[in-house]
């Protein structure tokens, strides 16, 4: 069963950064995009970026495009995602998910909190 | 970039309703829409790929419809089970989310 197990809870101080950590089991990652989704307190969801494992390629939503950096490792099957220059807008659950088929996401971790404060 | 507006924000039904939540790309998405579930403290769950695709698992009284810039997720008897909020996405260019549709027991 493809599983997609994420890093714990994260707390920054404003202007550092954190990076994530989604490693995922039974799937080769090398097969699929990997994305990126933030939850704020409260509101919906936001896509923030894919990245193709196979080769490094990147797509970043607009407004993620200077705070978020994807990476991947196929060696160990695992995303990773960082965060830069962290402000209280940034506290939120990040989530990973993919699909082992198609362009939706039908495989999500379980979220990892991002608290940022001083 | 593509927008979706999702309608209504808020819903309060009676168990065994027909609920019905829409989505409206800002441009033609062909048929690249997908609705989620999600419940409090959990992970999104997706229930429809690609408009009206019912993903494994999914009970048959949601259903998808729409095509083009207007899309639509029905819940044919709604359950208790059922209360969550629901998002669209849309997947034909890049990827976007509507803003969510809480729903709740009247």
């Amino acid at each position: 069963e493809v599983q997609l197990q994420q890093s714990g809870a994260e707390l920054g101080k404003p202007g550092t950064s954190v990076k994530l950590s989604c490693k995922v089991s039974d799937y080769n990652i090398r097969n699929t995009y990997m994305h990126w989704v933030n939850q704020r307190p409260g509101k919906g969801l936001e896509w923030i970026g894919r990245i193709d494992p196979a080769n490094g390629n990147t797509l970043y939503a607009e407004k993620f495009k200077s705070k978020a950096t994807l990476t991947a490792d196929t060696s160990s099957n695992t995303a990773y995602m960082q965060l830069s220059q962290l402000k209280s807008d940034d506290t939120a659950i990040y989530f990973c998910a993919m699909a082992t088929y198609g362009y939706w996401f039908a495989y999500w971790g379980q979220g990892t909190l991002v608290t940022v404060s001083s | 970039d593509i927008q979706m507006t999702q309608s209504p924000s808020f819903l309060s039904a009676s168990v065994g309703d027909r609920v019905t939540i829409n989505c409206k790309a800002s441009q033609n998405i062909n048929k690249y829409l997908d609705w989620y579930q999600q419940k409090l403290g959990e992970a999104p769950k997706l229930l429809i790929c690609n408009t009206n695709s019912l993903h494994t698992g999914i009970p048959s009284r949601f259903s998808g419809s729409g095509s083009d810039t207007d899309f639509t997720l029905a819940i044919s008897s709604l359950q208790p089970e059922d209360v969550a909020t629901y998002f669209c996405l849309q997947h034909n260019s890049g990827w976007t989310f509507g803003g969510g549709t809480k729903l709740e027991l009247k």
